[in-house]
């Protein structure tokens, strides 16, 4: 069965690193995104990215943030200089299209020291 | 802006009981519906979706959720729990026409006990 995978899964980095957490979507899919889930909270959007493009980001998706498809099959989140807020369950997903499930990746769980 | 409130975060019950997840959602649009289930240490998985038609929707592993309109519900039910439906469960919504992205509940941990 195709699924969503995320490297790595547990990554600590200090304060004021730049991280890069990557994902391989479905090979088939269109449509890429990255969730997040600080501990004991909701899972949030974060970003679309759809034909090479962002096609919608939140709030959270600032300046620090990037997200590239290098190849055909990595999707990546950057963060340039990591806060302690920063802290979270980082979650890739992909679609085929806009409205059908979303498969998510198991999680790349981001500590900052 | 679309919001989704779980009025439980955590729901205790014995195997072969009946469990209910409550899910309400807040729109001023039209939305497609989700339930997704994270097991420990897991990606989030599709359990069911409402995108139209018959308001009771069946989904894997015995769920089922019922869409009700005029209650802006999306309540999750399962006739009779097993130990390995211990998991966390998240309700989630998704504007018709418009963003792909879901806007998620915090979440309900039902824990099944023997």
């Amino acid at each position: 069965e195709p699924e969503v995978t995320q490297t790595p899964s547990h990554q600590v980095t200090q304060m004021g690193q730049e991280v890069i957490l990557r994902c391989v979507p479905i090979s088939n899919h269109l449509y890429f995104y990255w969730y997040r889930q600080i501990l004991g909270q909701k899972v949030e959007f974060l970003v679309s990215f759809y034909n090479n493009e962002i096609s919608e980001k939140s709030e959270i998706f600032d300046d620090q943030f990037s997200v590239e498809r290098p190849d055909g099959s990595n999707f990546t989140l950057k963060i340039r200089s990591t806060k302690l807020e920063d802290s979270a369950m980082y979650f890739c997903a992909s679609t085929l299209q806009g409205y059908t499930e979303a498969f998510f990746g198991q999680g790349t769980r981001l500590t900052v020291v | 802006a679309q919001s989704v409130t779980q009025l439980d975060s955590q729901v205790p019950v014995f195997e072969e009981a009946p469990v209910e997840l409550r899910c309400n959602y807040s729109s001023s649009v039209s939305v497609y519906l989700f339930w997704y289930v994270q097991y420990p240490n897991q990606g989030l998985q599709l359990l069911l979706k409402y995108l139209s038609g018959s308001t009771l929707v069946k989904g894997i592993n015995g769920f089922e959720a019922e869409f009700n309109k005029s209650q802006t519900s999306f309540h999750l039910r399962k006739p009779s729990v097993h130990i390995s439906d211990t998991a966390e469960y998240f309700c989630a919504v998704m504007r018709q026409g418009g963003s792909e992205k879901l806007v998620f509940g915090k979440g309900t941990k039902l824990t099944v006990n023997p």
